[in-house]
């Protein structure tokens, strides 16, 4: 089973649409979570981490839910700039464990 | 503005070369990372150093050999590497706390190519 496991995607979504992403892990004992945005070659970038209680940022929402070991992103009002692929990403102790990411595709 | 920084972004090397792989954080962390990312794969964690001693090793190859010389460094030398290896590489850093731990912050990566 994999440590941390994505929505396998991709997803094709018009400008405005409402999109959400998935993520479950496997360790019970893990610490952090955050959610983090990769464009085409380029390196991972913190989108925003995931807190007990839920959190927004802007269009954005996460969430987590400790018993289910699940984690969620949530997108309002996509624009062609949220195109990217999107990276669940779990801390157990000094390590960090990544999905495979979810490719979104925001069109006009 | 990256507050890590690799070096270099590119490189192509043969399977016979030996060569490094460099980065910097200016973060004040006190944890560095390698990680490697293969074409549609995840990011697979190669070695993580915590307050200069490494903590994990992930049965990497023997032919990757890091090296943490102080908390604002890391190496990754390479020498007598398989073309599988092409592969984007991926410095990161974060402060390791009890609680509350930092998310990583990347650098921008060498892209590697053994021909």
């Amino acid at each position: 089973r994999k440590e941390v496991e994505q929505d396998p995607g991709p997803f094709n979504v018009p400008e405005g649409a409402t999109v959400a992403f998935n993520c479950t892990y496997s360790n019970s004992a893990s610490q952090s979570f955050f959610w983090y945005r990769q464009d085409c070659r380029k390196e991972p970038k913190l989108l925003m981490s995931v807190y007990s209680s839920g959190n927004e940022d802007g269009r954005f929402t996460a969430q987590l839910n400790r018993a289910s070991q699940y984690i969620s992103l949530l997108i309002r009002d996509s624009k062609l700039s949220d195109s990217a692929t999107y990276l669940c990403v779990v801390r157990e102790g000094s390590d960090m464990r990544f999905g495979a990411g979810t490719r979104l595709t925001v069109k006009p | 503005e990256t507050g890590v920084t690799q070096t270099p972004r590119h490189l192509v090397m043969g399977m016979t070369n030996k060569k490094s792989l460099k980065c910097e954080q200016h973060l004040g962390h006190n944890a560095m990372y390698w990680y490697k990312q293969s074409a549609k794969k995840p990011l697979e964690l190669m070695f993580v150093y915590s307050l200069e001693e490494r903590v994990e090793n992930n049965s990497v190859p023997s032919r990757f050999s890091p090296e943490c010389p102080n908390s604002s460094h890391l190496f990754l030398h390479l020498h007598t590497l398989q073309p599988e290896d092409s592969a984007l590489y991926l410095c990161a850093s974060s402060q390791v706390r009890t609680e509350n731990n930092s998310p990583l912050h990347f650098g921008n990566g060498t892209r590697l190519t053994v021909t």
